[in-house]
């Protein structure tokens, strides 16, 4: 049982390349989010998904897109990489939000340059 | 979006001592959570709270849903070295979204 298995660990992107970050769960959890997490703020929710097929936006969605094709998957695609996109990217997963909160990857260490 | 604060933002305790924070809202939140972060990780949760006035506890650790539903607080007892780290508090009204505070890092002088 991996839990929730994030790739990559670390990436640098130059200013408008794009890329994927990879989310997988092994849990069969239905509802996946997307965090990211800058100094001093916390961690503030991107998107979310509360099924397969299913995907709604966040507080700071803009820059991001996902999709939800199976259960086990959530990928997060940057379109045009900007600096301030430079954060620690984390994904969740949880099987009943309400009862268990959030299971959390290890995160990706993101920097724009 | 939502804003909770936490505080302290830092603290720095000897071994032995016990540990308060709190985390408030401006909104009535239905479910609290708080979770601990160590350097490279994740966070993991340590409890949750689902509601008012609902006290918990996990080991040395324990946290309270406020009455009003806009607060929450964590208590660790006797703290040890590997207490070290950042409590972050998570609130949701939905249960779809969770906002999270900015987190107060903890410091445990041996």
């Amino acid at each position: 049982n991996a839990g929730v298995t994030q790739t990559p660990k670390f990436q640098v992107l130059k200013t408008g390349q794009s890329m994927t970050l990879q989310c997988a769960q092994d849990m069969n959890h239905e509802y996946m989010s997307w965090y990211r997490q800058d100094p001093g703020m916390g961690l503030r929710l991107i998107h979310y998904s509360v099924g397969a097929g299913i995907t709604d936006q966040g507080e700071v969605p803009n820059g991001y897109n996902v999709s939800r094709s199976t259960t086990e998957d959530f990928p997060l695609r940057l379109l045009s990489a900007a600096p301030s996109q430079t954060s620690v990217y984390f994904c969740a997963s949880s099987y009943s939000l309400r009862n268990y909160g959030y299971t959390f990857g290890s995160g990706t260490r993101l920097t724009v340059v | 979006g939502q804003q909770l604060n936490q505080s302290p933002q830092s603290m720095f305790i000897q071994e032995g001592e016990d540990v308060s924070m709190n985390c408030t809202s401006s909104s009535i939140f239905n479910t609290w959570l708080w979770y601990k972060q160590d350097p490279g990780e994740g966070p993991v949760l340590l409890i949750a709270l689902y509601k008012a006035g609902e006290l918990t506890s996990n080991g040395r650790l324990t946290a309270q849903f406020g009455i009003t539903r806009k607060d929450s607080f964590l208590n660790i007892s006797a703290s040890i070295p590997s207490d070290v780290g950042i409590y972050f508090c998570a609130g949701s009204r939905t249960g779809n979204q969770f906002y999270f505070g900015t987190g107060t890092s903890l410091t445990v002088i041996p």
